[in-house]
Parts: C-alpha cells; sequence; structure tokens
C-alpha cells in the first residue's frame, strides 16, 4: 500500500537558518504529493502540492519539488523565522483501489523549532 | 467563504460509550474525508464521503461509522469505545474535480479523550 516516509524530529533551527525536510513516499499509482502544517492546537493547513514529476510546489518561501525517480518531495526554505515553528507532514493523495477515492496518506511528521 | 467547522471542540468519554462528531463542509465542497490523528503521529483516513455515500474506508472497525446530509456536513459516530480511541479527530472537505487531484481542507479537528 501506499506510505510516506519524513526524517524524523524535532528540528531545532536558529532564524534565517536554512530548512530541509526529507520526505520519501512509495505508492502504486501516480500520487499527488502535498505538505501540511499544524500549528500548536489547531487543524492542518496545506502549504504547498505538487501533481506531476518534475513540478515545483512553493508557498510562503517554501519549496518542494516532485521527484518521481527518487520518489522524493523535500520541503525547503531558505531562511527560517521564528514563526515558522509548527509541525510539518508530508502527504500523498492516490486513488483507493479502483475507485474515486482520493484519500491522503500522512508521515508521522517532523517537528520544527526556529529560535530567535 | 465559511472554512470546514467541527464540533465539539473537546470531549471526554468513558470506556464503552457512544460518541458523535460533527464537521461542516467547506461552501460548495461534496466531498467529506475523516482521519484520526493519535498525539504525535500523522492522521490516518477512516473514511470519506461523496454526495450522502461511503466512497472509501481506512483500516478502521465497523464501530466507526459516518453519515454525510443533503446539506454535505457530515458526522462521524464511534460506538464501544476504548482507550486507544483518544485522539484528535479531523474532518476535511474538498471538491472533487477532474482528474481528482483536488485539495483536501482541514478543519480544527475534536480531541475526544476516552477514560
Amino acid at each position: 500500500g501506499d506510505s510516506v516516509t519524513q526524517m524524523e524530529g524535532p528540528v531545532t533551527l536558529s532564524e534565517e537558518a536554512f530548512l530541509t525536510i526529507n520526505c520519501t513516499y512509495t505508492a502504486t499509482g501516480y500520487p499527488s504529493l502535498f505538505w501540511y502544517v499544524q500549528y500548536p492546537g489547531e487543524g492542518l493547513q496545506l502549504l504547498l502540492k505538487a501533481t506531476k514529476a518534475d513540478d515545483k510546489g512553493s508557498n510562503k518561501g517554501f519549496e518542494a519539488t516532485y521527484r518521481k525517480e527518487t520518489t522524493s518531495f523535500h520541503l525547503e526554505k531558505g531562511s527560517v523565522q521564528v514563526s515558522d515553528s509548527a509541525v510539518y507532514f508530508c502527504a500523498l493523495s492516490d486513488r483507493g483501489s479502483g475507485g474515486s477515492n482520493y484519500k491522503l496518506t500522512f508521515g508521522k511528521g517532523t517537528l520544527l523549532t526556529v529560535n530567535p | 467563504e465559511t472554512g470546514v467547522t467541527q464540533s465539539p471542540t473537546h470531549l471526554i468519554k468513558t470506556r464503552g460509550q457512544q460518541v458523535t462528531l460533527r464537521c461542516s463542509s467547506q461552501s460548495g465542497h461534496n466531498t467529506v474525508s475523516w482521519y484520526q490523528q493519535a498525539l504525535g503521529q500523522g492522521p490516518q483516513f477512516i473514511f470519506q464521503y461523496y454526495r450522502e455515500e461511503e466512497n472509501g474506508r481506512g483500516n478502521f472497525p465497523p464501530r466507526f461509522s459516518g453519515l454525510q446530509f443533503p446539506n454535505y456536513s457530515s458526522e462521524l459516530n464511534v460506538n464501544a469505545l476504548e482507550l486507544d480511541d483518544s485522539a484528535l479527530y479531523l474532518c476535511a472537505s474538498s471538491l472533487e474535480a477532474g482528474g481528482g487531484t483536488y485539495e483536501q481542507y482541514f478543519g480544527p479537528g475534536t480531541r475526544l479523550t476516552v477514560t
């Protein structure tokens, strides 16, 4: 079945540092890939997405490129801020077994803490 | 545009009891998915409803059931609660689009504690 593996956290950085959170996936079909962010006490917010190979998703300075050859979708940001402190989830969406059910399969999440 | 809302925010139940969680989808969205997020874990797919019918189910027992109403709001029901059911329950709504790569928009969740 589908699965997503993220680098384990927690990740602690100083403000303005470079961020990379690794994500690899296994899927039987041609999934879409997502990064979601969860701030303390809140639900999930979509950060960025990519729907096909070599697509780059970007938002709020974050970027991730859909690499089919390495089945990866690593999240990067050139200069993190304290306000970026949150849990980041990599996820894929794929058609369920023969149906139209596009469920999301999530990684376990990576806690990012950015210190001033 | 109204986002996804869930009620209640927090809930405490006793083992063996039953619980109903509610979700109002984002305006115009016809698909609702439910996820269970245990502490420190990623969300796990429970099931999805599309136009009032179940449209896929994850690896959850039958005591997890749901409904979707004509206005596309939804309920998640859990019978015979167990301690391991303690989690954040997330509802997500979406509009199924051609190609199927639609986005899911999440509500704030209901925190269920089973004692």
